[in-house]
């Protein structure tokens, strides 16, 4: 079965300081992978995606993220955080067929001043 | 601008009533969904549809119903049987192989 795990719930980085958000997934073939940014009170804004070949994908906000098939994971990172970026982070996987998308339980990232 | 609109914003239930969220698209995608997202909980499919006049049950259909006449809308009803309704409601929608669009959400309260 399809699964999606976001290991950290809370992180908290200082503006300007990298940032990288874990994620890992459980599936048989290759996924297609996601993730979405959700502000409070708002619905989920696609970041960036992964379908095929360069395992390093950029995406809006300044954010890339990097497949790593051996170690199935989908880590999103940024150089430098700014403090707009505080809000939730959702890694998501869907199966070849696009039918149903697995979400993980999300991120949640603070940033100092 | 094409995009997902959920209304209302808010909502808020008596005990023992049924109620209705509205998801309307324009982005003439043929597939939508519907989540249920609570604290730490991430996102829970409650039902969704591939083309018009057909859906399926997500992983938490219990006390929910939809419906799906028309392409550009997909509503979902909350009834009474769903003994625990308070939470953030998404609707989403995507067209082939591409990811998924959401709406702002309506949040829903028991009075």
């Amino acid at each position: 079965a399809q699964s999606v795990t976001q290991p950290d719930i809370h992180i908290t980085v200082s503006e300007g300081a990298s940032l990288e958000l874990r994620c890992n997934y459980s599936y048989g073939a290759t996924p297609y992978l996601f993730w979405y940014v959700q502000s409070p009170g708002q619905g989920l804004q696609l970041l960036l995606k992964y379908f095929s070949g360069d395992t390093l994908v950029q995406g809006i906000k300044g954010f890339e993220a990097e497949f790593k098939r051996s170690q199935s994971s989908f880590n999103l990172r940024k150089p430098s955080v700014h403090w707009s970026d505080a809000a939730e982070y959702f890694c998501a996987v869907a199966p070849m067929d696009f039918n149903k998308f697995y979400f993980g339980s999300g991120t949640k990232l603070n940033v100092k001043p | 601008d094409g995009g997902i609109t959920q209304s209302p914003k808010y909502l808020f239930r008596k005990e023992g009533q049924n109620v209705t969220l509205s998801c309307e698209q324009n982005l003439n995608h043929d597939a939508m969904y519907w989540y249920r997202q609570d604290p730490g909980q991430g996102l829970r499919l409650i039902y969704y549809s591939q083309i018009v006049n057909d859906f399926q049950k997500g992983d938490i259909a219990e006390g929910y119903s939809v419906s799906r006449e028309k392409k550009e809308s997909f509503p979902l009803t909350v009834t009474s049987a769903q003994k625990n309704p308070t939470a953030f409601y998404l609707c989403a929608s995507r067209t082939d192989n591409q990811p998924q669009h959401f709406g702002d959400g309506t949040r829903l309260s028991i009075l």
